[in-house]
């Protein structure tokens, strides 16, 4: 089985901060998908990235693939209370239409 | 904008009962997936269907679980004789064709099993 850890498993932090979390796994993804779950509802996609080194920014939220497409980060600038949630990372193998394989998840609060 | 629907939004039963769980996924997608997430665990893949059959199930998807498209939009997750370690979120999610590398699943609200 092929994890993908994340971390910090928590966080809490104050408006206003920035922070950073993480999505790592041994083997190579072809593509990363990033997910934001908030309590009582299923996961939102967020972002997809698929080449290696890529960037993708999403208002204050920016993704970043590793190079070696084994990891991958999300930073939130300016975090605001409405940021608060549970983020996971997800892989697919690379065929149309497979599973997703979901990390272990950072639980986010900001504290207004 | 188009949406996974599930019904009920929480379910409680007997153990040994049998539950169904309800989706309609988004009309035009052609891939429905459910999955699971034990409080405090991430979330789990359990089965994949198109074409009116299992594309792959997991090792959860025993002999007690079961899958069906009955019409048009609907498509369920029956569980004949529910176990105490049956009690999760279940979330149903669907796709379009996508690309060859991914494809985007959008998940629709879930339904909350409790098994007592």
């Amino acid at each position: 089985t092929q994890l993908l850890e994340q971390s910090p498993q928590f966080l809490s932090i104050q408006e206003g901060e920035n922070l950073t979390v993480y999505c790592n796994s041994s083997s190579v993804f072809s593509s990363l998908q990033w997910y934001r779950q908030e309590p009582g509802e299923g996961p939102v996609l967020l972002v997809t990235v698929v080449t290696g080194g890529e960037v993708k920014k999403l208002k204050r939220l920016t993704f970043q693939f590793g190079d070696a497409r084994k990891d991958s980060s999300l930073h939130i600038t300016a975090a605001q209370p409405g940021d608060t949630g549970l983020y996971l990372c997800a892989r697919q193998r690379p065929y149309p239409n497979e599973k997703l394989t979901f990390g272990t998840g950072t639980r986010l609060t900001i504290i207004p | 904008e188009p949406e996974v629907t599930q019904t009920p939004s929480h379910q409680v039963t007997q153990m040994g009962q049998e539950v169904i769980l309800r989706c309609v996924p988004i009309s035009n997608h052609l891939y429905f997936y459910w999955y699971r997430q034990i409080l405090g665990q991430k979330v789990e893949f359990l089965v994949s269907f198109y074409n009116n059959e299992i594309s792959e199930k997991s090792e959860i998807f025993d002999d007690q679980f079961s899958v069906e498209r009955p019409d048009g939009s609907n498509f369920t997750l029956k569980i004949r004789s529910t176990k105490l370690e049956d009690s999760a979120m279940y979330f149903c999610a669907s796709s379009d064709s996508g690309t060859l590398l991914y494809n985007e699943q959008f998940f629709g609200p879930g339904t909350r099993l409790t098994v007592l």
